[in-house]
């Protein structure tokens, strides 16, 4: 147990829904990352927020969106859902802002989604 | 764009045999760190190497990081059923940024 939750562990909706993805960090932790894992196309890094700023941006879509909130809990909106979008989302912390040292990132068990 | 190639993407091995898998790229990262991931769960830090040259021990794991620190490798010896996952490279930068590998899909067979 990484000590990172998220939920919820399975979602599954159509095509034009929009789902928010829930992540709390290890207690302490200041920075939440945000990665899309699927079959072809590996970890993607989409986002990396330090609290409660956005510090980096991957290749996250413009219909994605996401926020870290003042208790340091994140959230990943997807809207405009596309059958392209089912995948595990992966949501990572770590203690500060991940820099030049290589900060060790702790994920969480991941959301799988399945756009029907 | 920095990307890290992971060779070979797959390979089976029974146990007992040694194997070592690749993690290359064009560019240099501040740091690089290998993660196993089970299927269905999350990636697990191995270890993470900052020093060009750097050489790690983790029981039967052995993990080198370049001196050019593009590149990395990592060596398991008499790998075991239980060594059976997929493994990410990771590359980590100042700006806060991961770069993750493909991966490379181990299975080891009793």
């Amino acid at each position: 147990d990484s000590g990172v939750t998220q939920t919820p562990k399975h979602l599954i909706t159509a095509t034009g829904q929009r789902v928010t993805l829930r992540c709390s960090p290890r207690s302490g932790d200041l920075s939440v990352y945000w990665y899309q894992q699927s079959l072809d196309q590996g970890l993607q890094f989409l986002i990396h927020y330090y609290n409660g700023e956005e510090r980096a941006k991957g290749n996250i879509l413009e219909r994605f969106s996401a926020q870290q909130f003042p208790d340091l809990h994140s959230e990943l909106n997807l809207s405009s859902l596309e059958l392209g979008d089912s995948a595990l989302y992966f949501c990572a912390s770590s203690v500060s802002s991940g820099g030049a040292r290589g900060e060790t990132q702790y994920f969480g068990p991941g959301t799988r989604l399945l756009v029907l | 764009t920095q990307l890290l190639e992971q060779s070979p993407q797959f390979l089976s091995i029974q146990e007992g045999e040694n194997l070592t898998v690749y993690c290359n790229s064009s560019s240099v990262f501040s740091s690089l760190q290998w993660y196993r991931q089970e299927p269905g769960e999350g990636p697990v830090l191995l270890v993470t190497v900052v020093t060009g040259g750097e050489v790690k021990k983790l029981k039967r794991l052995t993990f080198q990081f370049g001196d050019a620190r593009k590149d990395s490798s990592l060596h398991i010896t008499a790998a075991q059923p239980g060594d059976t996952g997929l493994y990410l490279c990771a590359g980590g930068t100042n700006a806060g940024k991961s770069t993750f590998g493909d991966g490379t899909t181990l299975t080891v067979k009793p």
